[in-house]
């Protein structure tokens, strides 16, 4: 069974500084992974995701992510801040060989608090 | 660009009462998964279907069922139900996986708000 597993529940960071997310996966195979965010009662929108090839991946508003096989981390970063990436952050999983209709697996989501 | 429709956004019912919630998705997507996410939860897998037969079923209850139809919707019924069924419902699509077999990305609707009072 893959799962996921996602570092620190809250994370808050100042407006301008780095942002770090931290994901780290379990999975017998080499996993699809993505980055959904998720604005306050809305639905979830995909940042970013890692099927095969490179290993850093870039996505929407600045974010990226690299895949660590070695480390089986997932991590989201972005260099600097903005007020509106407040938001809650959630890392999935899923297995790319059924051939059919595969489940993400999510994790427990990281709320991303921006100060002034 | 047409995203995943859902209806409603928002539902509230009484205990034992029924609920439909509907799914459409993207144009040319045929593979649809139904999430549940409780509040502050992260969303689980319910049930998903592709080319109108289920393909894969997760946590889903026994008084849950849903269908997939010609159009590609699909329908989430949800009989008796109880307070702990007060949720986000994200329906998402993804269009068919290629010949190679590998899992397409998911699109997420914005979810229906169900509260059972």
């Amino acid at each position: 069974a893959q799962s996921v597993t996602q570092l620190g529940s809250h994370v808050s960071v100042s407006e301008g500084a780095l942002v770090l997310l931290r994901c780290n996966y379990s999975s017998s195979v080499p996993p699809y992974l993505f980055w959904y965010v998720q604005y306050p009662n809305q639905g979830l929108q995909l940042l970013l995701k890692y099927t095969t090839g490179a290993t850093l991946v870039k996505g929407i508003n600045g974010f990226e992510a690299e895949f660590k096989k070695s480390e089986t981390s997932f991590h989201l970063t972005k260099p600097s801040a903005h007020m509106s990436d407040a938001a809650e952050y959630f890392c999935a999983v899923s297995d790319p060989f059924t051939g059919t209709a595969s489940k993400l697996t999510f994790g427990t989501g990281t709320r991303l608090q921006v100060t002034l | 660009a047409a995203g995943v429709i859902q209806s409603p956004r928002h539902l509230i019912k009484e205990k034992r009462e029924t609920a439909t919630l509907k799914c459409y998705p993207i144009p040319r997507h045929d593979t649809v998964y139904w999430y549940q996410q409780g509040p502050g939860q992260d969303p689980q897998f319910l049930i998903s279907f592709y080319e109108k037969m289920q393909s894969d079923k997760g946590s889903i209850p026994d008084r849950f069922s849903a269908q997939q139809f010609s159009d590609y919707h699909s329908e989430l019924n949800m009989s008796s139900l109880e307070l702990g069924d007060s949720a986000l419902y994200f329906c998402a699509s993804s269009p068919s996986p290629p010949t190679s077999g590998y899992q397409e990305t998911q699109y997420f609707g914005p979810g229906t708000r169900l509260l059972v009072l």
